[in-house]
């Protein structure tokens, strides 16, 4: 069965410092990965996403994020973490057999002045 | 393009009540979903729609029914309310690509309380 793993629960960093918050899946097949990210009280928006090609993928907002297959992981990185970054991030698979997305249970970061 | 809208954005309900979440979409996209978001368990699919007529069943399906009669509507019906639907639902849209590498629109979300 397909799955999708954060670690983190919630983050802090200070406004500046770099940020990676990790994502590990579980799938069979080649995975469709995306990085979501939701604002206090708002719905979904897309940073990013992962389809074949280039492991290294840039998003929105000064997002990246690498597709590692050995580790099953696709990490989402920032350089320099604006105070703007504050929200709750989700990492997503998206499967084969038709309009099916798996969510992590999403990493909340805090970023401090 | 407005995108995907919900309404209503706030709801309350008392148990055993029923109501219907609005969804739609101006994209043209065929493929629609409803998901819950709970507190630490990010979000669970419903149920999805893959085409007018067509639906099923995602991860948490009970106490919830759909019907998709046009291509942008995608209403989420709540027979007999319970607490533990207490959440924040969102509706989602895709237009689906080979090899399910669709990206979801997701609306602004209804917040709904079930007393």
């Amino acid at each position: 069965a397909q799955s999708v793993t954060q670690p983190d629960i919630h983050i802090t960093v200070s406004e500046g410092a770099s940020l990676e918050l990790r994502c590990n899946y579980s799938y069979g097949a080649t995975p469709y990965l995306f990085w979501y990210v939701q604002s206090p009280g708002q719905g979904l928006q897309l940073l990013l996403k992962y389809f074949s090609g280039d492991t290294l993928v840039q998003g929105i907002k000064g997002f990246e994020a690498e597709f590692k297959r050995s580790q099953s992981s696709f990490n989402l990185r920032k350089p320099s973490v604006h105070w703007s970054d504050a929200a709750e991030y989700f990492c997503a698979v998206g499967i084969n057999t038709g309009n099916q997305f798996y969510f992590g249970t999403g990493t909340s970061l805090t970023v401090i002045p | 393009n407005a995108g995907v809208t919900q309404t209503p954005k706030f709801q309350v309900l008392k148990t055993g009540q029923s109501m219907t979440l609005q969804c739609a979409q101006d994209m043209n996209h065929e493929y629609m979903s409803w998901y819950r978001q709970d507190p630490g368990m990010g979000l669970r699919l419903i149920h999805y729609s893959v085409g007018a007529g067509i639906t099923d069943q995602g991860e948490v399906p009970n106490g919830y029914n759909v019907s998709r009669s046009t291509t942008e509507d995608f209403p989420l019906r709540l027979l007999s309310a319970a607490p533990s639907q207490t959440s924040v639902y969102f509706c989602a849209s895709s237009a689906p690509l080979a090899g399910g590498r669709n990206e979801q629109f997701f609306g602004p979300g209804t917040r709904l309380t079930v007393l």
